[in-house]
């Protein structure tokens, strides 16, 4: 089974600034790798799939980026919308191995 | 608009079953993979099972497998979770997710609380 690991497990901006989120892979998934952000109470939205591709109605704020097993979440102007716990997810290694999360990063106000 | 509505959840005790539901809309059923995911109280998300367009092909995590029925009803754009044996450990909310570009959209959830 593949592991992921996201690292920091939480990580404090004050809006506007810059958050720079990171997954990791134990071994590469190519470029297979979804973010999903969770907010308190709702369920997760789809960000980016294929590593670097938006979906459909994210802003642009939103960017992905890395391949194999280093991937990164940035979002460039944090607004306060985005506080939220995010999660990345391999969906490479299926069968048998399924799809796998990442333990979430939380993003909250500094 | 995708929409998917799951209903089925409740408390149920060690060892009983349950049976959730998620109801599609906006979009051709038929076309589609999906998935049943969870989320323990405070958790992370854990994916449980998967099921392709016309039911031919299913997969479980193992934390589920032979304790977990998926299926389909393409007919009536409906996805089903048999879930049978429970433990403490299923307690959790249980998410439909439709499987188009990664899990491209989801519903609102429902909770499943196994407990005596």
């Amino acid at each position: 089974e593949i592991v992921m690991t996201q690292s920091p497990a939480t990580l404090s901006v004050s809006p506007g600034e810059r958050a720079t989120l990171s997954c990791r892979a134990s071994q590469s998934v190519s470029s297979n790798l979804a973010w999903y952000q969770q907010k308190p109470g709702q369920a997760p939205r789809l960000l980016i799939y294929g590593a670097s591709t938006r979906a459909t109605g994210i802003p642009a704020r939103f960017s992905g980026s890395g391949s194999g097993t280093e991937f990164t979440l940035t979002i460039s102007s944090l607004q306060s919308e985005d506080f939220a716990v995010y999660y990345c997810q391999q969906y490479n290694n299926w069968p048998p191995g399924g799809f796998t999360f990442g333990p979430g990063t939380k993003v909250d106000i500094k | 608009q995708v929409q998917l509505v799951e209903s089925g959840g409740g408390l149920v005790k060690p060892g009983g079953s349950l049976r959730l539901s998620c109801a599609a809309s906006g979009f051709t059923f038929s076309d589609y993979y999906m998935s049943w995911i969870r989320q323990a109280p405070g958790k992370g998300l854990e994916w449980v099972s998967y099921i392709s367009s016309s039911g031919s092909t299913i997969y479980y995590a193992d934390s589920v497998k032979g304790r977990f029925t998926i299926s389909r009803d393409n007919a009536k754009n409906s996805l089903y979770l048999q879930m049978n044996s429970l433990r403490a450990e299923d307690t959790a909310v249980y998410y439909c997710a439709r499987a188009g570009r990664a899990f491209d959209y989801w519903g609102q959830g429902t909770l499943v609380t196994v407990s005596s």
